[in-house]
């Protein structure tokens, strides 16, 4: 089974500090995503990825940028945490030409 | 840009009830994911379908795709209450496999 994780369920950060959320994929997927999860919103999607060192731009990336060292990790970074990025972030994986994305449990975070 | 709907956004049926929940979305596509999400968890991949007339079926629910009317449905058949979840369709418009989410439909399914 493809299991992807998130460094943390929980994480409290106050205004203007560096916030690292980190995501690992077992099952060597070239596509790795970070979404954040807002009521009333949906899903909407931060970055992705298709490989290592390799990064787009999705609907929202402003006040975030994202790090693809290895294949199997790929970390959302929020520079100077603000109050309205309090939400939930989820990271998902997929198969280039397969689509099928999965989901890790995601983390939530809120800013004071 | 791609938009995906879906109706209804709540939804809450008496257990036993069949409905169905509808996914449009406006361009092309062959490709539609359906995922579940019960509250303060992930999503849970439920379909996949991955051509025109696909259609799949896992317990209580049925999910179909015609990509000519660019409609999807997911058909939950005599509802119980571990249905209840927040229902959230996916198209991929095939270009680097980035997903495209509906709103979600939040159904609760009353005893």
């Amino acid at each position: 089974d493809v299991k992807v994780t998130q460094s943390s369920r929980y994480l409290v950060k106050r205004t203007g500090e560096k916030v690292f959320l980190e995501c690992v994929q077992d099952m060597d997927h070239e596509n790795m995503f970070w979404y954040r999860q807002d009521p009333g919103l949906g899903l909407r999607l931060i970055y992705f990825s298709y490989d290592v060192k390799m990064k787009e731009k999705g609907d929202i990336p402003e006040g975030y940028s994202v790090s693809r060292e290895k294949k199997e990790r790929f970390s959302l970074i929020l520079e100077s945490a603000s109050t309205n990025q309090t939400s939930m972030y989820l990271c998902a994986s997929s198969l280039v030409g397969d689509g099928e994305q999965f989901f890790g449990p995601g983390t939530r975070l809120t800013v004071l | 840009e791609l938009k995906v709907e879906q109706n209804p956004l709540f939804l809450s049926m008496q257990e036993g009830k069949n409905y169905t929940i509808y996914c449009n979305y406006s361009t092309t596509s062959d490709r539609l994911y359906w995922y579940r999400q019960d509250p303060g968890k992930s999503l849970e991949s439920l379909f996949v379908l991955l051509s025109n007339g696909a259609v799949k079926q896992e317990g209580r629910l049925m999910a179909s795709l015609d990509t000519k009317a660019r409609l999807s449905t997911l058909h939950i058949t005599a509802a119980v209450h571990d249905l209840s979840a927040t229902y959230f369709c996916a198209v991929d418009m095939d270009t680097g496999n980035q997903f495209y989410f509906g709103t979600g439909t939040s159904l609760t399914v009353i005893p």
